[in-house]
């Protein structure tokens, strides 16, 4: 069975200063990976996905993240934050095969500050 | 793109009332759709699995009588929460992949914020 460890619950930034989210997963099988956000009692944004090739993967709202398959991490960053970026965000992973569920870690909460 | 049209966005019902919660395929066919249950300031947990034409597969822990899975057509998943109680307010999220293993991606429908008064 797959499983994500996002090791940070709460992560305060000051604006326009830089983010790191931690993700780690573990799975015994090929995965896909993902990161989401959610805002406020609304469903959840894809921000980008690592299905295979290069391992810097570039999503929407200026964010990146960089698959290590040594370190079994997908980390994701943003080299400035802004206030609207203040949100829950979650990473994924699913097994590339077959209709399986995304398997999802707790979320981490980012609060930019003004 | 992929869109999954999930309603109602909210809704307060009494207890022992059910409610039904539909998620519908747009411009696409779901021949799966998972349902997931999110309580605040959590992830959300996959409560079932269902597949077009077939019955759900529920997670462990979770009550089949209680909420009720059809999939009866490509575009349409619903899920029944049967008598309600308190303990079953939470935020509700279905979810269609695309693509073996999603790797097209996965369609979140906007979710469902249920209260039981």
């Amino acid at each position: 069975a797959q499983s994500v460890t996002q090791l940070d619950s709460q992560v305060p930034v000051f604006e326009e200063a830089p983010v790191e989210l931690r993700c780690n997963y573990s799975s015994s099988v090929s995965v896909y990976l993902f990161w989401y956000v959610q805002y406020p009692n609304q469903g959840l944004q894809l921000l980008l996905k690592y299905l295979s090739g290069s391992t810097l993967v570039k999503g929407i709202n200026g964010f990146e993240a960089e698959f290590n398959k040594s370190q079994t991490s997908f980390h994701l960053r943003k080299p400035s934050v802004h206030i609207s970026d203040t949100a829950e965000y979650f990473c994924a992973v699913s097994v590339n095969s077959g209709n399986t569920p995304l398997v999802f870690g707790k979320g981490t909460r980012l609060s930019v500050i003004a | 793109g992929a869109v999954v049209s999930q309603h109602p966005s909210w809704v307060i019902c009494k207890s022992g009332t059910s409610v039904k919660i539909e998620c519908r395929s747009l411009d696409f066919q779901a021949t799966t759709m998972f349902w997931y249950r999110q309580f605040p300031k959590q992830s959300l947990m996959l409560m079932a699995t269902s597949n077009e034409g077939s019955k759900a597969t529920y997670e462990q822990g979770v009550e089949k009588d209680k909420f009720l899975i059809n999939h009866a057509s490509l575009t349409l998943s619903t899920l029944t929460v049967t008598s309600a109680h308190p303990e079953d307010s939470s935020f509700y999220i279905c979810s269609a992949p695309r693509g073996e293993g999603g790797w097209l991606g996965y369609t979140f429908g906007s979710g469902t914020r249920l209260t039981v008064v």
